[in-house]
């Protein structure tokens, strides 16, 4: 069955700096996409990021990344040069290719960014 | 500007009493999705539509049903609500285009409605 796993539940970064949000994932399935949304106190989900199970680059969106680790399962957000606005929970999120178009969510990453 | 909507956006209701959350969107995309999420926590998938008169639930057990007569408007009902139905309710949709895979493209996310059963 699918999961997404994100272990940290709050991080803390200094303005300007960069922060990664780690995210794990398990499929048996070869086809998949990976998302990144943002959720900030106001409550809307803000799709981020996407990454395919066969895309052999990185995503790249603006200061998002998405360092994918395919052998290890691993998807895991880069933010740089982060910024107060950034404050934010951020989830991770798998939608796989076999088992129709629905999307899980890991439990999120709540990112607080320090002036 | 959104183009998913959901109203209301707040509900305060008593224990007992029928409810229909509203979403609606725009965009013609052919699927959607509702989700429940608990401040702060992960979300849940109750139940989704593929298109027109095509309705599935979703992992988490839900008391609430949902309709898909036109592909723009997908309402979740609550028959009897109760305490335990407080929780903020996510409404999503996607599409893909024709000959394009079903995989790369995100939720389109409405606003939310945060319910509260009294």
């Amino acid at each position: 069955a699918q999961k997404i796993t994100q272990t940290q539940p709050g991080m803390f970064v200094q303005e300007k700096e960069a922060v990664t949000l780690d995210c794990t994932y398990d499929t048996s399935d070869q086809s998949y996409g990976l998302f990144w949304y943002k959720q900030p106190s106001s409550g809307e989900m803000i799709f981020l990021i996407y990454q395919g199970s066969y895309d052999e680059q990185n995503a790249t969106e603006g200061r998002y990344s998405l360092n994918f680790q395919k052998a290890r399962k691993s998807a895991n957000l880069v933010i740089s040069a982060s910024q107060l606005g950034d404050s934010a929970m951020y989830f991770c999120a798998m939608r796989e290719g076999t088992g129709g178009f629905k999307t899980i969510f890991g439990a999120g990453t709540r990112l607080f960014v320090k002036a | 500007e959104a183009d998913i909507y959901q109203t209301p956006r707040y509900l305060v209701i008593g224990t007992g009493k029928k409810i229909t959350l509203e979403c609606s969107q725009t965009m013609g995309h052919d699927k959607m999705y509702w989700y429940q999420q608990d401040p702060g926590m992960e979300l849940h998938l109750i139940h989704y539509s593929y298109g027109v008169n095509s309705t599935e639930k979703g992992d988490l057990s839900s008391e609430s049903t949902v309709s898909r007569i036109r592909t723009e408007h997908f309402p979740l009902t609550l028959e009897s609500a109760r305490p335990s139905h407080t929780s903020q309710y996510l409404c999503a949709s996607y599409s893909n285009p024709p000959g394009q895979g079903t995989l790369n493209y995100g939720y389109t996310f409405g606003s939310g409605t945060r319910l509260t059963v009294v």
